[in-house]
């Protein structure tokens, strides 16, 4: 299996304010996902990243590949409290495999 | 969109008892499907990928024979944990691919909350 870190575990924020999760390996990785998950219920893909170097933008969301391949990051402007929840990374390795990342949960006050 | 459909959402059992998760693509034959185990607090960890008509592939440290996989159609892959014990107690989540040529993305079933008494 191989190994994703993601930091901070934890972040809370006012409404308004930006804010940046990080996702890194030692392995390189087929393609990168990004996840949202509520309680209770599976994960949503949000984006997937493939090509090193790689910026993808959701609206607020703004998803950057590392050139090698082993890291990613997710950036969300101007957040709202309609962007609480649990973001996870996985990266994709196999035939499809996914290893997550811990997750880190957003908390935005209104 | 492609649905993936997970039943049921929670399950209270007594020790030793045994309970099947069930996983079902809706939109779209998935010759392989995933399963996932989620602790309070904690990330997916992958625990076998399911093939349809073959046995189930398991990852390091998952007892395949406590934990059944079944994937005898396209569209249905089903988890059977046997003789449960309150360390079992997790949220269990299904994942199921779409056929190569379709997209090949992934999706996730919306989980199963596994209480043992």
């Amino acid at each position: 299996t191989q190994l994703l870190e993601q930091s901070p575990q934890f972040l809370s924020i006012q409404e308004g304010e930006n804010l940046t999760v990080y996702c890194n390996s030692s392995s390189v990785f087929s393609s990168l996902q990004w996840y949202r998950q509520e309680p209770g219920e599976g994960p949503v893909l949000l984006v997937t990243v493939v090509t090193g170097g790689e910026v993808k933008k959701l609206k607020r969301l703004t998803f950057q590949f590392g050139d090698a391949r082993k890291d990613s990051s997710l950036h969300i402007t101007a957040a709202q409290p309609g962007d609480t929840g649990l973001y996870l990374c996985a990266g994709a390795w196999g035939d499809y495999k996914l290893s997550f990342g811990a997750g880190t949960t957003v908390t935005v006050r209104a | 969109g492609a649905v993936v459909s997970q039943h049921p959402s929670w399950v209270i059992c007594k020790s030793g008892t045994s309970v099947k998760i069930e996983c079902r693509s809706l939109d779209f034959q998935a010759t392989t499907m995933f399963w996932y185990r989620q602790f309070p607090k904690q990330s997916l960890m992958l625990m076998a990928t399911s093939n349809e008509g073959s046995k189930a592939t398991y990852e390091q440290g998952v007892e395949k024979d406590k934990f059944l996989i079944n994937h005898a159609s396209l569209t249905l892959s089903t988890l059977t944990v046997t003789s449960a014990h309150p360390e079992d107690s997790s949220f269990y989540i299904c994942s199921a691919r779409e056929p190569a040529g379709v997209g090949e993305k992934l999706f996730f079933g919306s989980g199963t909350q596994l209480s043992v008494l």
